[in-house]
């Protein structure tokens, strides 16, 4: 059965500090793996990774995939207040279709 | 560009009423268009994908079903809801078909069935 798994499944930092979250994942057919961002309501694109050791970069926030040990980390350096979300990893499977982990609760205190 | 539309933001509905959550995408054809639930505290389920008009696969047995009329709009509908059935419902498109493609999602409804 496909999987995807995320940790932590909650943290709370303050403002300033770094996180990685991280996500494994076991699905059948690979093609990409995205990261998002969900605030009150529609998850936000942030990040599409294909390839093992390139990292994407958008500002304060970077990711990377190993497809070798099935996972991918996202890092957001100088946390801000507004960096407070649910950030849910996926596996796109053939056919478009994504699977979701469930999600990591980051709340950063100012 | 693209815009997804989705509506009603918010439902309350009894046990047992029927339901219908529309999404419409707009500045693309051939879109595919997908249904997922998100319930508290989880990630998001997908529920049904559709490929073309007419074309709707189902990922999960359920009291839901799904239907696409037009090339750009989709529909989750229920003849009778459950308790169960409350949660956050998403709709999303993608370009198909090629694999790699970025996945984008309406606003999202919530439905509480009571």
């Amino acid at each position: 059965e496909d999987k995807v798994v995320q940790s932590p499944l909650s943290l709370v930092v303050h403002e300033g500090d770094t996180v990685t979250l991280n996500c494994s994942y076991e699905v059948t057919n690979f093609r990409s793996l995205l990261w998002y961002k969900q605030e009150k309501k529609a998850p936000t694109f942030l990040f599409m990774l294909t390839s093992s050791g390139i990292e994407k970069k958008s500002g304060r926030l970077s990711s990377i995939l190993d497809k070798k040990e099935l996972f991918s980390i996202l890092n957001i350096t100088a946390t801000q207040t507004g960096d407070s979300a649910v950030y849910l990893c996926a596996v796109e499977k053939g056919g478009n279709k994504l699977v979701f982990g469930a999600g990591t609760i980051l709340r950063v205190k100012s | 560009s693209q815009t997804i539309h989705q509506w009603p933001a918010t439902l309350v509905q009894p046990v047992g009423s029927p339901l219908s959550l529309e999404c419409t995408v707009e500045g693309t054809s051939n879109p595919n268009l997908y249904w997922y639930r998100q319930a508290a505290g989880r990630g998001l389920q997908l529920l049904f994908y559709s490929v073309g008009i007419g074309q709707i696969s189902s990922e999960v047995p359920q009291n839901l079903s799904a239907s696409r009329p037009q090339d750009r709009q989709f529909i989750l509908s229920s003849k009778k809801l459950l308790l169960s059935d409350s949660g956050f419902y998403l709709c999303a498109w993608s370009v198909s078909p090629r694999a790699g493609n970025t996945i984008y999602f309406g606003e999202g409804s919530w439905l509480t069935v009571v």
